[in-house]
């Protein structure tokens, strides 16, 4: 099973700053890893798939970056409706598995 | 608008059994792959199975094997998850999700809301 750890668990952000997430996978899962948003009492809602592009709909402000075991999502200058968890996900190997998730929290 | 629909979760006793099923609109349920991926509470995401379009193709989380089937009826335009013999680790929000592709080993484009599990005596 392919290991997928996000970090840091919780950021802590101001509005208007660039947040950073990470996701590293215990073994390479080339480009096949998505970001998801989950806000509080809501569905997940696919950001980015293949590493870097965006779904339908999702703004500029979110970028994905990386292959093989170390990914980034950076949000650019975070809203209040940005506020919410992260998960990133691999889909290179059975099982299909997701990182604990990355809490962007207000600062 | 692509749509689904979740139903049939609840409380039952460990060892009971409860079938999900999921209604989807808005697409061509037909030519998708689809998912139940799963969220116990507070907890993170965890993939539960996935069907290929056709059905014949099914996967299954090690912890699930042998207890959960994972079903389609393209005619009904629903996804069904049967779940026998429930533990109480079993209790969370499943949600059933669409593969945008015709492979089973991909991402999850849209998300149903979800419907409660609850395994306690």
């Amino acid at each position: 099973e392919i290991v997928m750890t996000q970090s840091p668990a919780t950021l802590s952000v101001s509005l208007g700053e660039r947040a950073t997430l990470s996701c590293r996978a215990s073994h390479s899962v080339s480009s096949n890893l998505g970001w998801y948003q989950q806000k509080s009492g809501q569905a997940p809602r696919l950001l980015i798939y293949g590493a870097s592009t965006r779904a339908t709909g999702v703004p500029a402000k979110f970028s994905g970056s990386g292959s093989g075991t170390e990914f980034t999502l950076t949000i650019s200058s975070l809203q209040s409706e940005d506020f919410a968890v992260y998960y990133c996900q691999q889909y290179d190997n059975w099982p299909l598995t997701f990182g604990g998730g990355t809490k962007v929290e207000f600062k | 608008e692509v749509q689904l629909v979740e139903s049939g979760g609840g409380l039952v006793k460990p060892g009971g059994s409860l079938r999900l099923s999921c209604t989807v609109s808005g697409f061509t349920f037909s030519t998708c792959s689809m998912a139940w991926v799963r969220q116990a509470p507070g907890k993170g995401l965890e993939w539960v199975s996935s069907i290929i379009k056709s059905g014949s193709h099914i996967y299954y989380t090690d912890s699930v094997q042998g207890r959960f089937t994972i079903s389609r009826d393209n005619g009904k335009n629903s996804l069904y998850l049967q779940m026998n013999n429930l533990r109480a680790e079993d209790t969370a929000l499943y949600y059933c999700a669409r593969v945008p592709s015709a492979s089973a080993w991909y991402y999850f484009d849209s998300w149903g809301p979800g419907t409660l599990v609850t395994v306690s005596s």
